[in-house]
Order: C-alpha cells, then sequence, then structure tokens
C-alpha cells in the first residue's frame, strides 16, 4: 500500500499570510501528482495535475512545484483570503499497474479574517 | 454544463440493510471512479470503470460492496447488509477518460451514509 504523507495536518493563519504544505510520496515509479481542494459542503475541486521533476504550477495566488526524485510537493498560498479556506489533498499515481490515485489525508487550511 | 451529480446526498439506515448510492457523470466522460472517505481518513479508491473495460475492483473493501455502470454512464454503488463501520461520505468522479494517471476528474458532491 502506497503511503501519501501531508503536513501540516491543520492550519490555522490570519487574512495575508502567505503559508505553504506539503505532500509526500513514494519517489519508485512516480507517474502524476495532483492536488484538490475540497471547501466545506462542495466537491473536490482540482487545482493542479503534474508530472515532471521541477514541475511548478500556478493558479492565482496558489502554486505547486514537484520534486520527483525526493518524493515531495509544496503547495504555496499566497496572501491568504478566507476564502481559500478548505481542505487541500494531494494524490499519487504510481506507475504498478494499479490505476487509482493514491490519496493523502489532506491539510485542513482555516484562514482568518 | 451539468457537472457530476450523485443521490440521496444523505442515507440513514439500519445496520443490515442494503443501500444503493447512484452516480450520474459528465455527460462524455468515458471514465468513473467511486470513493469514500471515512472520518478523519483520506480519500479510498473503491472502483474504477473506464469505457466498456471490465472495472478495476481492486479497491472495494469486501464482497458486501458492488457497483454497476448501465450503458456507459449512471453508475450504482450497492453495499449490502451494511455495517456502523460503511459510514463514511461516497464520493464519485468522472474524467474524460484519458487515464487516472493524468485525468483530471470532477467530483460529485458526495452520499453520506450513516449506518446505526
Amino acid at each position: 500500500i502506497l503511503n501519501v504523507e501531508q503536513s501540516p495536518q491543520s492550519l490555522h493563519v490570519q487574512e495575508g499570510d502567505s503559508t505553504n504544505f506539503t505532500c509526500s510520496f513514494p519517489s519508485s515509479n512516480f507517474y502524476a501528482l495532483h492536488w484538490y481542494r475540497w471547501e466545506t459542503a462542495k466537491s473536490p475541486e482540482a487545482l493542479f495535475v503534474m508530472t515532471l521533476n521541477g514541475d511548478e504550477k500556478k493558479k492565482g495566488r496558489i502554486s505547486a512545484t514537484l520534486n520527483t526524485k525526493e518524493g515531495y510537493s509544496y503547495l504555496y498560498i499566497k496572501g491568504s483570503q478566507p476564502e481559500d479556506s478548505a481542505t487541500y489533498l494531494c494524490a499519487f499515481f504510481q506507475d504498478t499497474g494499479r490505476r487509482a490515485l493514491t490519496f493523502g489525508s489532506g491539510t485542513r487550511l482555516q484562514v482568518q479574517p | 454544463g451539468a457537472g457530476v451529480s450523485q443521490s440521496p446526498s444523505n442515507k440513514v439506515t439500519e445496520k443490515g440493510k442494503d443501500v444503493e448510492l447512484r452516480c450520474d457523470p459528465i455527460s462524455g466522460h468515458t471514465a468513473l471512479y467511486w470513493y469514500r472517505q471515512s472520518l478523519g481518513q483520506g480519500l479510498e479508491f473503491l472502483i474504477y470503470f473506464q469505457g466498456n473495460s471490465a472495472p478495476d475492483k481492486s479497491g472495494l473493501p469486501s464482497d458486501r460492496f458492488s457497483a454497476e455502470r448501465t450503458g456507459g454512464s449512471v453508475s450504482t454503488l450497492t453495499i449490502q447488509r451494511t455495517q456502523q463501520e460503511d459510514s463514511a461520505v461516497y464520493l464519485c468522479a468522472s474524467s474524460l477518460g484519458g487515464g487516472p494517471s493524468t485525468d483530471t476528474q470532477y467530483f460529485g458532491p458526495g452520499t453520506r451514509l450513516t449506518v446505526l
């Protein structure tokens, strides 16, 4: 069973703070890394799909980096806003024949106005 | 266009009863996935359908769980003889069908199942 770890488990920040969290995954047979945002009472929403070592993706104030050799991805939020409050999930696909994403348990972000 | 829909949104049942959860994927999406999230856990893969291929059932936790996808569209997840540990949010997702590795998955709002 693959082990995808996310840290921290939860995070409280003030509006305007920049923040980042980590997703760690096995570096062997890496194929793809996904980030999703899951707001309370809504559906998980895709943020990024990353496949290449050194990849950087950006969507507004949110960006992500990928290091496949050491097995981690960082998600950054610049100038957090209350509407950024959500659980951020990463999911990993490993090229081993199992045709499914393995999700981490998420980082719950709360942005205080 | 319409997103992924799921019904019911909430289901409370008694231990031992059977339940059916429904998923309507985005039109044109050939891939469909079922996941569940138990309290304090991450999303757990259950089953994956791709077109007319045999589904990947490797995530189903027991033989009480089954799923079908009729006509390549609507899917039903059935849990027989429910147990309290089946209580979870069951999420359905669909994608264009390029493959679960890099396809963006579009999730439904989920069905919250509570087994008393």
